[in-house]
């Protein structure tokens, strides 16, 4: 089955520590993005990469760092500088940038303690 | 940014009633589209309308878009309580989401 794939479902951090998120997707798409959920709100981009070896700055990039060595595989880094990284976090991806349907991953949750 | 903005924030309604939820946005688009989240999960793309249409049906899903007012409206009827969940839409292809209208279909 196609589709996004992330992991941990679920990670508990002490603070200060860097953790890093896992997407993973064989949909053979071009575009991936990373946002940011907190309880009851919507979503904020963080990071978008639109094809291997590229990726841009969001809307709250500060904390956070990513790569796109693969076309599959777009990780995001939740590093100490990020204030509160306590949040869901939703990985993305789309067959190229800007040309519609999001299909996205079940998310992880980050809880730092 | 071109992200549209969900109404209203909250929405609570009976097994069997229709819900509307709506979404503005303020730039000239290609098209809209509208998703779903259920709580604690990805969201799921449900439809997208084109700005040279005015109407779109999917099972009991309705949507509307109104290019001269900005706006959108998604219509579920007879709705039921696995409809509940937050509803974005997302426009013009932009990747970013507004707060999303959480709807509450009460058994």
């Amino acid at each position: 089955d196609g589709g996004i794939t992330q992991s941990p479902k679920y990670l508990f951090r002490k603070e200060g520590q860097n953790v890093t998120l896992s997407c993973e997707q064989n949909l053979n798409h071009d575009a991936m993005y990373w946002y940011r959920q907190d309880p009851g709100q919507g979503l904020r981009l963080i990071y978008y990469s639109q094809i291997v070896n590229d990726f841009q700055k969001g809307d709250i990039a500060e904390g956070y760092s990513v790569s796109r060595e693969k076309k599959e595989s777009f990780p995001l880094t939740v590093t100490s500088a990020q204030k509160n990284p306590t949040a869901f976090y939703l990985c993305a991806s789309s067959m190229a940038p800007n040309t519609g349907e999001l299909f996205f991953g079940e998310g992880s949750r980050l809880t730092v303690l | 940014s071109q992200q549209g903005e969900e109404d209203p924030q909250a929405l609570s309604i009976q097994e069997g009633e229709n819900a509307t939820m709506n979404c503005s946005y303020k730039t000239s688009i290609n098209n809209l589209q509208w998703y779903r989240q259920n709580s604690g999960r990805g969201l799921v793309h449900l439809i997208l309308i084109r700005s040279n249409e005015r109407e779109k049906h999917s099972g009991r899903l309705r949507v509307t878009l109104d290019t001269s007012k900005k706006s959108s409206s998604l219509l579920i009827t007879a709705s039921r309580a696995a409809d509940t969940a937050s509803y974005f839409c997302a426009v013009q292809n932009d990747m970013r989401f507004g707060a999303g209208t959480r709807l509450t279909v009460k058994p």
